[in-house]
């Protein structure tokens, strides 16, 4: 298994506080991704990175940022969490593009009441 | 309408039945990948193909690249097949995924 963790496994947090998920991973890949699922949706791209300190918004970034201050590291913020982020949020990493195999990592399970 | 559209969405099977789930998407891509996702677990990664067909143990994916479209096979289903099997397709640095198909194996 690709060497990708993510943290916390599960939150629960009011709506309007700020929340902050970690992705971590020790395959040195450049491309990390987050994604978040939900019931009839399927995976949606929020924002993805592809590099250190580059990053780049997906089709649902609104009201989310991202950083990564460093290869390993890929974190997602919630400036001001609403009940409509509530959901299961995955990170995933590439070794490249498009053409390359995505590793998942476990996903977090995010409650906003 | 859906870049990537599966079908069915839902599948139930006896135990030992030949399964096929299909893909078919409508924007140009450089690879299709087939994920796989059990009832509260990770994701994982099936295939990625960009011509042909590849194979690994019972699975078999294929890909016809003029008429965008996939098709996951699964030979002598088994119940531990059960998940939610997703087609996602790529064409830069991105996947767009299907809202994909839920497989039930029963014995």
């Amino acid at each position: 298994d690709a060497g990708i963790t993510q943290s916390p496994r599960h939150k629960v947090t009011e709506t309007g506080t700020p929340v902050t998920l970690r992705c971590h991973q020790t395959e040195n890949h450049r491309y990390m991704y987050w994604y978040r699922q939900d019931p009839g949706h399927g995976l949606r791209l929020i924002h993805y990175s592809y590099g250190v300190k580059d990053t780049d918004k997906g089709e649902v970034s609104d009201g989310y940022s991202v950083s990564r201050s460093k290869t390993e590291d890929f974190l997602l913020t919630l400036e001001s969490a609403t009940s409509s982020q509530t959901s299961v949020y995955f990170c995933a990493i590439s070794g490249g593009q498009g053409d390359r195999e995505q590793y998942f990592g476990p996903g977090t399970r995010l409650t906003v009441t | 309408k859906n870049e990537v559209e599966q079908s069915p969405q839902n599948l139930t099977a006896q135990e030992g039945e030949f399964i096929t789930i299909n893909c078919s998407y409508s924007v140009g891509i450089s690879a299709l990948h087939w994920l796989q996702q059990h009832p509260g677990g990770g994701i994982v990664s099936l295939f990625m193909l960009s011509s042909g067909k590849k194979k690994h143990g019972r699975l078999i994916a294929t890909i016809n690249i003029q008429e965008k479209h996939s098709s996951l096979h699964i030979t002598a289903s088994h119940p531990r097949d059960s998940a939610v099997y997703i087609c996602a397709v790529s064409d830069t640095d991105k996947l767009i995924f299907g809202t994909g198909t839920r497989l039930q194996v029963f014995p």
